[in-house]
């Protein structure tokens, strides 16, 4: 949606290689979401962010990690990325004036 | 944790046809939205309805959430409405979403 944007919009990396994609939103919602989205599997959520320097697991957080120094960027890092990690990304920001959120473009991560 | 099942997996229409989706959840909801996924690849937000109705031109969506589900209703069907339609639902006070698997859409001109 406005206003939400995510870097690189497409990556290829090679196993064991670390990887950082990058979300940006300029509405000042309060939270953030970082979800996968696979064949057969819907859109499950990753890791989220309630607030700066706050944030918590989803259902699918084994081998990434997060983080949010700024309102704006939430960061989602694969430490040592693996094949089983190639999806396409989704980063969301919602929660300013209700449960409302709103989704990034999308990266699409293929890891060889 | 919250269950959300979605009707039929897979609807072919003609262009200019009527179509009601459904959304069925198993639990009370704070948060309910619809998103079509066009061919490309976005999530585009169609509602938030978390009770109710609301209408935004052909498109429309109710939610009975005392009987837990919601329909989406697509009048007119054009093959741009073509993609995947999700349910969303939260409902605890952190606004995490569970989606449900999707309904693939195919109009056909």
């Amino acid at each position: 949606d406005a206003g939400i944007t995510q870097s690189p919009r497409h990556k290829v990396t090679e196993t064991g290689t670390p990887v950082t994609l990058r979300c940006h939103q300029t509405e000042n919602h309060r939270y953030m979401y970082w979800y996968r989205q696979d064949p057969g599997h819907g859109l499950r959520l990753i890791h989220y962010s309630y607030g700066v320097k706050d944030t918590d697991k989803g259902e699918v957080s084994d081998g990434y990690s997060v983080s949010r120094s700024k309102t704006e960027d939430f960061l989602l890092t694969l430490e040592s990325a693996t094949s089983s990690q190639t999806s396409v990304y989704f980063c969301a920001a919602g929660g300013t004036s209700s449960y409302e959120q709103y989704f990034g473009p999308g990266t699409r991560l293929t890891v060889t | 944790g919250i269950q959300v099942e979605q009707s039929p997996p897979d609807l072919i229409l003609q262009e200019g046809a009527n179509s009601t989706l459904r959304c069925n959840f198993s639990d009370s909801v704070n948060n309910l939205q619809w998103f079509h996924q066009n061919p490309w690849g976005q999530l585009i937000n169609l509602f938030y309805i978390p009770s109710g109705t609301k209408q935004n031109g052909r498109l429309s969506a109710t939610t009975v959430a005392t009987e837990r589900y919601s329909l989406l209703y697509i009048s007119s069907s054009q093959t741009t409405d073509s993609g995947v339609y999700f349910c969303a639902v939260e409902t605890g006070a952190n606004s995490k979403l569970t989606f449900g698997k999707g309904i693939t859409l195919s109009v056909r001109p």
